[in-house]
């Protein structure tokens, strides 16, 4: 059971630059969500979804875009990368949301912007 | 606004106990997870508390006071595994679904 999968594990991109990266999960989880994460900070909601098709914005959606076209996949876009981006990205799941069912996270990717 | 604070490092002594306070100020409350995320990996849940008092698990055990803003997590006989960030995070009602707020992590080492 491989649980929540991230691809790419880590990438250098230079500022301007595009990328896509992919979250899949094989939980049949309603939610999924994309976090940043940044040293002496906590995890930082990016976007989230509720379901296939829905997306909504977290605290930081600024730079970002999100799909959710299939249930199992969510899909976290950097349309013109900035060095601000640089991070460490990870992507969880979850049942609803309203009971005691834990997000299960990705084991990460690292984003580097030059 | 949404603030949860923790201490920023701990260190302990193998086979000890550590307790790792969080307190919190969010607007709503609707269950306090804990996670652990050793260097370079994943968040791992470790535990849940919605309601008054304490959870045990094995070596690890965590309390919630709600009219305190306020929890621990106590690692018991503690191993040089147990070295981790352990984080702290709230859920929240916001925009009609429940979110979570995370707080920024206590980083523990332990010494042999």
């Amino acid at each position: 059971n491989a649980g929540v999968t991230q691809t790419p594990k880590f990438r250098v991109l230079k500022t301007g630059q595009s990328m896509t990266l992919l979250c899949a999960q094989d939980m049949n989880h309603e939610y999924m969500y994309w976090y940043r994460q940044d040293p002496g900070m906590g995890l930082r909601l990016i976007h989230y979804s509720v379901g296939e098709g829905t997306t909504a914005k977290g605290e930081v959606p600024d730079g970002y875009n999100v799909s959710r076209l299939k249930k199992q996949n969510f899909l976290l876009g950097l349309e013109s990368a900035a060095p601000s981006q640089t991070s460490v990205y990870f992507c969880a799941s979850s049942y609803q949301g309203i009971s005691n069912q834990p997000q299960h996270f990705g084991d990460g990717t690292r984003l580097s912007i030059l | 606004g949404q603030n949860i604070d923790q201490p920023t490092e701990m260190t302990a002594t193998e086979g000890a106990i550590v307790q790792i306070n969080c307190t919190y100020q969010t607007s709503g409350f609707n269950g306090l997870f804990w996670y652990q995320q050793h260097a370079g990996e994943a968040p791992t849940f470790l535990s849940y508390n919605v309601l008054d008092g304490l959870e045990e698990k094995g070596r690890f055990s965590s309390f919630l006071s709600r009219s305190k803003g306020y929890s621990y997590l106590l690692l018991k006989e503690l191993q040089m595994k147990d070295s981790a960030s352990y984080l702290c995070a709230v859920r929240v009602l916001s925009g009609g679904y429940n979110k979570l707020i995370f707080g920024a992590g206590t980083r523990l080492a332990v010494h042999p």
